[in-house]
């Protein structure tokens, strides 16, 4: 199947930094990436709908400003902390659906990048 | 309002007991998909299984096996003769097509964490 990638896989921070996440979609394009956060013992809630080439659809209650996220090209989408408090402290995923632009294409996911916020 | 209900908290079965995680879902779409999802420790999300609203045949892969009832709007899960590997979070989603601007992101029930003891 497709490959979603993520990187960095773990990162520790200090309170106050900002830190950027990776997600590539290494065999396919996709115009739609999808970010989820994990709490612990939670489950996955939607963060943003990034979209290649324009703004990010960010769902309630998530702070655009707080977590930046850019879809420069079609295998690339990035996700930066800002000014990350311990609070954000969190499990990243990002998501990828291929064939892209389709509501009926199947969802591939990364491996996950756990931030945690000193 | 969409919503996965996964009311198994936790199990713990010994191996080789049969186990069935239980997935009731709430939509008002008449086309949607339901997702199964392995999380193993390591944290990465294993695609396990897509059906479509409009197959309600049961699949069998191996030792899982899936019985979806429309009637009910419950997807189950069963894992027979459970091996210790088994052990991770079970996540149920839901995914409706061209559900907002999201093209269909997923839904996801809060997860069943199964742990099987040798």
């Amino acid at each position: 199947g497709a490959v979603v990638s993520q990187h960095p896989s773990r990162v520790i921070c200090k309170s106050g930094t900002s830190v950027k996440i990776e997600c590539r979609s290494l065999d396919f394009q996709a115009t739609t990436m999808f970010w989820y956060r994990q709490f612990p013992k939670q489950s996955l809630m939607l963060m943003a709908t990034s979209n290649e080439g324009s703004k990010a659809t960010y769902e309630q209650g998530v702070e655009k400003d707080k977590f930046l996220i850019n879809h420069a090209s079609l295998t690339l989408s990035t996700l930066t902390v800002t000014s990350a408090h311990p609070e954000d402290s969190s499990f990243y995923i990002c998501s990828a659906r291929e064939p892209s632009g389709t509501a009926t294409g199947e969802l591939f996911f990364g491996e996950g990048s756990r931030l945690t916020v000193l | 309002a969409q919503k996965v209900t996964q009311a198994q908290t936790e199990i713990s079965v010994v191996e080789k007991e049969d186990v069935t995680l239980d997935c009731v879902y709430e939509t008002r779409d008449t086309t949607y998909y339901l997702f199964w999802y392995k999380q193993p420790p390591s944290g990465e999300l294993v695609f396990l299984i897509r059906r479509n609203s409009f197959d309600e045949q049961n699949e069998i892969s191996g030792r899982y096996s899936w019985n979806f009832q429309k009637s009910t709007s419950s997807f189950n899960f069963t894992i027979t003769a459970s091996q210790v590997v088994d052990s991770a979070v079970y996540f149920c989603a839901l995914s409706e097509a061209g559900y907002g601007g999201s093209q269909g992101n997923l839904i996801f029930g809060k997860g069943t964490k199964l742990s099987v003891k040798p």
